[in-house]
């Protein structure tokens, strides 16, 4: 079964500082997602990476995956504010593209 | 108005209740999904459906039953509720690129 790690899970870090963050992911899968969720609200998506190589960018958010490695990034170019928020990946599962694995997600904090 | 739209918003219960979460989308999208959220665990795939004669359990849908009533509504019942089962649930469309639409959540506390 896919199993989907996100490091660091808490990231705290100053504004105009530049961080990835990394997702893991155990078994073949050939899209990854991620997804934005602010404090005591729903999930909305950010990117979907639909093959080897791809790479999104919005604002000051690039996604990238690496289908070999079995990794995507999100990369995060001068930090500001209203990104603080908890960033989740996530991947279907090897044997049901409908069975989607999540992440525990990374809470990232930006500071002035 | 919201695209997905979850009722209650939130929910106490006591221990061995039956309740109803209902979920509404007006997206058009055949996929309907529920899921929960816990503290450090992301998010967990209870059940999803194709249409109301398909349905499919997720990752961890011991406890809960679902009812796709028509394409546009699908509900998630437990029917005996547990303390373990307090936690977040959200319910999501999909699109064919799978990329997941979810709703506002309700939140449930199980006492």
């Amino acid at each position: 079964e896919l199993k989907v790690e996100q490091n660091p899970l808490f990231l705290s870090m100053q504004e105009g500082k530049n961080y990835t963050i990394y997702c893991n992911y155990s078994t073949t899968s050939d899209r990854l997602y991620w997804y934005r969720q602010d404090p005591g609200k729903s999930l909305e998506s950010l990117f979907v990476l639909l093959s080897n190589g791809a790479v999104k960018q919005e604002g000051r958010l690039m996604a990238s995956l690496d289908t070999k490695a079995r990794l995507s990034t999100l990369h995060i170019t001068a930090a500001v504010h209203d990104l603080s928020a908890t960033y989740f990946c996530a991947g279907p599962s090897f044997y049901n593209n409908n069975d989607m694995r999540f992440g525990a997600g990374t809470r990232l904090t930006v500071k002035p | 108005d919201a695209d997905v739209t979850q009722t209650p918003r939130n929910r106490i219960t006591k221990t061995g209740k039956r309740i109803m979460l209902e979920c509404s989308q007006t997206k058009g999208h055949d996929r309907m999904y529920w899921y929960r959220q816990d503290p450090g665990l992301g998010l967990r795939l209870i059940y999803y459906s194709f249409d109301v004669k398909d349905i499919n359990k997720g990752e961890i849908s011991d406890g809960y039953s679902v009812s796709r009533q028509a394409q546009a509504k699908f509900s998630l019942s437990l029917e005996s509720a547990i303390p373990n089962q307090t936690a977040l649930y959200f319910c999501a469309t999909s699109d064919f690129k799978n990329i997941q639409y979810f709703g506002a959540g309700t939140r449930l506390s199980v006492l």
